[in-house]
C-alpha cells in the first residue's frame, strides 16, 4: 500500500528566512511525487513535480525539492520565505494501477511572520 | 488556456436533500478526478473518469456518485445529504495521468 506522511502539521518561520517542509512516503511500486499549494477558500496549484531524471527539481515562487530513493523523501525548501508564501503545502504521491491513482499527504501548515 | 471551472463555488442543503455539482477541464484533458477535503479526514479520492467511464473509485458509499460526457465535462452527485458531506469539492483534471490541474473548489455546506 501507498501512503504519504508530512513530518509537521504547522511550520511558523520569519520572513526572508529559509524553510523546509518535509515529506516521506511509502511505497511498493513506482511513484511519480508531487507539492501542491493550497491558499484559503482556493483549490490546490501545482508547485512541482518529480517524474524522473534529475533528483532536484526546481518548480514556482521559488520552491525547490529534492527527491531521496533511500530515504523514501521529497522535502520542499525554499532559501527566502515572504509573507506571501502563508499557506497549505501538500505532498502527494501518484502510481499506476492501470490508471493512475493520487494520495496526498494531510498538509503543512506555513505560516510566516513578519 | 482556461483552467479547471466548477460550478456552483458555494453551496448551501439541507439533510436528506441531494446535490450535483459541475466540473469542467482544461481543454483537451480526458481525465477528470473529484476528492473531498474537509478537516478531519484531508484530501480523499472520490473517483476518476476517462473518456465517459469511471477508472477508478474511492471508499465511498454509494450515494456519492459521477459521470462524464462526451465533451469531458464532469458531474457528481450526492443523494441524501448528511451533516458529514460538508466539505470543499475538488476536480482536477489530467491530460497525462500522472499530473493533475485542480480547479477552485465547491464548498458545500449542510444543514
Amino acid at each position: 500500500a501507498q501512503s504519504v506522511t508530512q513530518l509537521d502539521s504547522q511550520v511558523p518561520v520569519f520572513e526572508e528566512a529559509p524553510v523546509e517542509l518535509r515529506c516521506n512516503y511509502s511505497s511498493s511500486v513506482s511513484v511519480y511525487l508531487f507539492w501542491y499549494v493550497q491558499y484559503p477558500n482556493q483549490g490546490l496549484q501545482l508547485l512541482l513535480k518529480y517524474l524522473s531524471g534529475s533528483t532536484l527539481v526546481k518548480g514556482i515562487n521559488g520552491f525547490e525539492a529534492e527527491f531521496n530513493k533511500s530515504q523514501t523523501s521529497f522535502h520542499l525548501r525554499k532559501p527566502s520565505v515572504h509573507i506571501s508564501d502563508t499557506a497549505e503545502y501538500f505532498c502527494a504521491v501518484s502510481y499506476n494501477t492501470g490508471g493512475f491513482k493520487t494520495i496526498f499527504g494531510a498538509g503543512t501548515r506555513l505560516f510566516v511572520k513578519a | 488556456k482556461a483552467g479547471v471551472t466548477q460550478t456552483p463555488r458555494y453551496l448551501i442543503k439541507t439533510r436528506g436533500q441531494q446535490v450535483t455539482l459541475s466540473c469542467s477541464p482544461i481543454s483537451g484533458h480526458r481525465s477528470v478526478s473529484w476528492y473531498q477535503q474537509t478537516p478531519g479526514q484531508g484530501l480523499q479520492f472520490l473517483f476518476e473518469y476517462f473518456s465517459e467511464t469511471q477508472r477508478n473509485k474511492g471508499n465511498f458509499p454509494g450515494r456519492f456518485s459521477g459521470r462524464q460526457f462526451s465533451n469531458s465535462r464532469s458531474e457528481m452527485n450526492v443523494s441524501t445529504l448528511e451533516l458529514g458531506d460538508s466539505a470543499l469539492y475538488l476536480c482536477a483534471s489530467s491530460a497525462t495521468q500522472e499530473t493533475q490541474y485542480f480547479g477552485p473548489g465547491t464548498r458545500l455546506l449542510v444543514l
